[in-house]
């Protein structure tokens, strides 16, 4: 069984462009989120992807976005970079069904500086 | 909106000591609650998981304790060791259909010295 894989594991971008970070669900699991966590601080959350649907978000503007693909896999993009979004990205898969308690597996992260 | 708070901020305590990490949180119609390990730079390791139903749970050295009526929960790690020094962090989870949502503290970060 594999976990939660995130890419790239580090990245630098400069003000105004744009980056998309990758992230592979663990096996038999149907449901992703993502988070921000800037240096010092907590996760932040992001939004949660299910049946490819955006299916909550929290208090981040709409250039975040995000995709989840059949396979369950997603994509987190972020337009028009700014200073404060740099931070560690976060991606968590869990399986929603059934009564399972739905506990989130975390990746790695994915470690993005803005210069 | 929950709200969850962690003390202390950071912590120093000689190798061997029993010691315990506090979170508590503003809204108590939670789902569980969630304690996880990170080291600096790293993901999250999930340490315990306690269902809204239970009191408490145990894990090796360590025992997260569950008060959902007064939004409490505690981390008690006996018998702490260098390998122990990490930001543990503590996250709720509400009801809904907000699946892959947890509301995180800002976490303990724990020092143990040789």
């Amino acid at each position: 069984e594999t976990g939660v894989t995130q890419s790239p594991t580090h990245l630098i971008k400069t003000r105004g462009q744009q980056v998309t970070l990758r992230c592979s669900s663990q096996s038999g699991h149907n449901t992703v989120s993502w988070y921000q966590q800037a240096l010092g601080q907590g996760p932040q959350f992001i939004f949660q992807y299910y049946r490819e649907e955006e299916n909550g978000r929290g208090n981040f503007p709409p250039r975040f976005s995000g995709l989840q693909f059949p396979n369950y896999s997603s994509e987190l993009n972020v337009n028009a970079l700014e200073l404060d979004d740099s931070a560690l990205y976060l991606c968590a898969s869990s399986f929603v069904g059934g009564s399972g308690a739905n506990v989130l597996t975390f990746g790695a992260g994915s470690r993005l500086t803005v210069l | 909106k929950q709200e969850v708070t962690q003390i202390p901020a950071a912590l120093s305590v000689p190798e061997g000591e029993n010691l315990v990490l506090n979170c508590s949180f503003t809204d108590s119609a939670i789902y569980n609650l969630q304690w996880f390990r990170q080291d600096p730079g790293k993901g999250l390791t999930s340490l315990l998981l306690i269902q809204s139903s239970q009191r408490e749970q145990t894990s090796g050295r360590l025992n997260a304790s569950l008060d959902k009526s007064s939004g409490r929960s505690t981390l008690y790690i006996a018998a702490s060791q260098p390998g122990d020094s990490a930001t543990y962090l503590c996250a709720v989870k509400g009801g809904g259909t907000s699946y892959g949502k947890l509301t995180f503290g800002q976490g303990t970060i724990l020092t143990v010295h040789p």
